[in-house]
């Protein structure tokens, strides 16, 4: 089946330096990737859609120079936090279209601990 | 894309099937609905999804109503690894541009198998 690999699984950092999560899908073309915050006992939260060659959308709320998402290939997207702070800490999930019939396939998911 | 009602948690003995009920009264005749569980600190798994006929894979049974109004998941004996959130999904097919609709989640049903 689809397959979404995300990398790293767990990140330390120091406040105001910058970490880049990967996501990519091994088997599939991902024209589209989505990208997810989840803080602790709380659901999924839509941070962005990032489309292969263009912008990212992002949602409302989510500050775009903050999050940078770069989706420069069919199979690779990448999420930098910038300036990191405290309050950025959380688990960060990528998603992407798998094959059809099989909805989204979801990254193991990267958490983030700013200290 | 239509908003989902799901319990909030569910307890279910080991060996027994588990049902897990959800209302989406707004669901348009586009939209399909999807199932999703959370392990603890891991990425969204797909279990399935359907339209309006009921649906059976390795995993699950789904139920439609037949006004789609609400649907319910059947996990046919739950064993103690099927311990997650159960998340229920409306979605519609693709945008008018070509591109995957994103997948919002609400609270889910945190599902408790016990033995």
């Amino acid at each position: 089946g689809a397959v979404v690999s995300q990398h790293p699984s767990r990140v330390i950092c120091k406040s105001g330096t910058s970490v880049k999560i990967e996501c990519r899908s091994l088997d599939f073309q991902a024209t589209t990737m989505f990208w997810y915050r989840q803080f602790p006992k709380q659901s999924l939260m839509l941070m962005a859609t990032s489309n292969e060659g263009s912008k990212a959308t992002y949602e409302q709320g989510v500050e775009k120079d903050k999050f940078l998402i770069n989706h420069a290939s069919l199979t690779l997207s990448t999420l930098t936090v910038t300036s990191a702070h405290p309050e950025d800490s959380s688990f960060y999930i990528c998603s992407a279209e798998g094959t059809a019939g099989g909805g989204y396939t979801f990254g193991s998911g990267t958490r983030l601990t700013v200290v | 894309d239509a908003k989902t009602t799901q319990p909030t948690s569910m307890d279910c003995a080991e060996g027994r099937a588990a049902n897990l009920p959800c209302n989406h009264s707004t669901i348009s005749g586009n939209e399909y609905v999807y199932w999703y569980r959370q392990i603890h600190s891991q990425g969204p798994q797909y279990i399935i999804h359907g339209l309006k006929n009921n649906e059976t894979n390795e995993m699950a049974s789904l139920i439609i109503t037949e006004d789609r109004k609400s649907s319910t998941l059947i996990l046919p004996h739950a064993t103690l690894r099927d311990t997650a959130v159960y998340y229920c999904i409306v979605r519609g097919g693709l945008l008018d541009t070509g591109t995957a609709s994103k997948l919002t989640f609400g609270t889910g049903t945190r599902l408790q198998v016990t033995l």
